[in-house]
């Protein structure tokens, strides 16, 4: 596979159950993302990994917990989620952390979870 | 405070010009990327800017004026494939911060 990919495409999960959802990069990229995209609504930077180091927690609550145990993966661990996260989630991976100097994003096709 | 602004929405006809602005209040500044987003799929990368001026690709422009917190993707020769959001995205240090994108509909 090349690009970034996202498994499950869709989920559909309960206020009390315990998901996550799993990134993969087959780009040799440093950095890694998780971003929220609700309907009319900017997208919503999560977390920022930077060789496997969390860079940036962007005040998001606990209930989602990100891991990134190499480079090349990176899941977002969901528990008690409200309706109100029901939303697109996606990953990115870019050659480094630091933004700028053409630093490009490369998006995964996305994550649709609905919460009851 | 931190804050992009994007038009909601967008209609042109098929071979126009459209330009899509974006003006943006960011603290600390590394440069602007426009990304275009077709329903249901991912962002995907169309332009980037961080010196002032305009960066040609094929169809589409991109122009950048630091000092007025200003952007816009210019895109030439519609095609129906054009219809997508179109995203400005500010960034500083680790930080991408996204507008809510454009809807660009182009019509026959």
């Amino acid at each position: 596979e090349t690009g970034v990919t996202q498994t499950p495409r869709h989920l559909v999960m309960g206020m009390t159950n315990k998901k996550s959802l799993k990134c993969e990069q087959h780009l040799g990229h440093n950095a890694m993302y998780w971003y929220k995209q609700s309907a009319k609504k900017p997208l919503e930077l999560m977390f920022v990994y930077s060789l496997e180091e969390r860079v940036e927690n962007n005040s998001v609550p606990s209930r989602f917990s990100p891991e990134c145990p190499n480079s090349s993966h990176l899941f977002l661990h969901l528990h008690t989620l409200q309706p109100e996260d029901s939303a697109l989630y996606l990953c990115a991976s870019s050659p480094t952390a630091t933004s700028g100097n053409y630093n490009e994003q490369f998006f995964g096709p996305g994550t649709r979870l609905t919460v009851l | 405070g931190q804050n992009i602004d994007q038009p909601t929405e967008m209609t042109a006809t098929e071979g126009a010009i459209v330009q899509i602005n974006c003006t943006y209040q960011t603290s600390g500044f590394n440069g602007l990327f426009w990304y275009q987003q077709h329903a249901g799929e991912a962002p995907t990368f169309l332009s980037y800017n961080v010196l002032d001026g305009l960066e040609e690709k094929g169809r589409f422009s991109s122009f950048l004026s630091r000092s007025k917190g200003y952007s816009y993707l210019l895109l030439k020769e519609l095609q129906m494939k054009d219809s997508a959001s179109y995203l400005c995205a500010v960034t500083g240090t680790y930080k991408y911060i996204f507008g809510t994108g454009t809807r660009l509909k182009v019509l026959a």
